[in-house]
């Protein structure tokens, strides 16, 4: 069974760093992109960022881009985001997924965590 | 960045209607949209990809259809356990997604 766990979640000051974890089990975590989604208090979803099986590729939102850092470690089938320059606005449940690209092509974001709730706030 | 518009952003239905949510694309976005359906407290679940492929395990009522930059979810027998949020998200180009504003889906 896939199994995604986040966890470094909590509260932090503006202007500050946090580095979450997503701990992954049921599955080859080093044959898989994987992706940070986030979803502020009573909103919608917002992608974050997208990294290659190899770490080798990373693409990100432009509202995080030069403040979030994305990146894995195969050997221990663990995907981080390390967030500096924390805002009011970065305050959110963050979610991993792995990203499925099935035959057709396309991607989808297929197995999530249950999230962990990071709060920006003095 | 490719913008995603979905509408309605909320619809009032009964069990057993048929319920059609659309989005739009800013740009050609060809058949890489997915659909997802978000309840209460928990992390969403992925029910349509490539536009118009459902998921394993998702049940038949659910479909999809659209190309380039119009898509459709309908679900047609809606059940009482459909009452979420659904979400389009595309998934084209440089892996720099975006996700639709969301449908709220209530009991009327």
């Amino acid at each position: 069974e896939v199994q995604l766990v986040e966890s470094g979640g909590g509260l932090v000051q503006p202007g500050g760093s946090l580095r979450l974890s997503c701990e992954a089990s049921g599955f080859r975590f080093s044959s898989y992109w994987m992706s940070w989604v986030r979803q502020a208090p009573g909103k919608g979803l917002e992608w974050v960022a997208n990294i290659k099986q190899d770490g080798s590729e990373k693409y990100y939102a432009d509202s995080v881009k030069g403040r979030f850092t994305v990146s894995r470690d195969n050997a221990e089938s663990s995907l981080f985001l390390q967030m500096s320059s924390l805002r009011a606005e970065d305050t959110a449940v963050y979610f991993c997924a792995t990203i499925d690209i099935p035959p057709t092509g396309t991607r989808l974001l297929d197995h999530w965590g249950q999230g962990t709730l990071v709060t920006v706030s003095s | 960045d490719i913008q995603m518009t979905q509408s309605p952003s909320s619809l009032s239905a009964s069990v057993g209607d048929r319920v059609t949510i659309t989005c739009r694309a800013s740009q050609s976005i060809n058949n890489y949209l997915n659909w997802y359906q978000q309840k209460p407290g928990k992390a969403p679940k992925v029910l349509i990809y490539g536009a118009s492929s459902l998921q394993s395990g998702v049940p038949s009522r659910f479909s999809g259809s659209g190309f380039g930059t119009d898509f459709t979810l309908t679900i047609s027998s809606l059940q009482a356990e459909d009452f979420a949020t659904y979400y389009c998200q595309q998934s084209y180009g440089a892996l720099t997604w975006t996700f639709g504003q969301g449908t709220k889906v209530e009991i009327k």
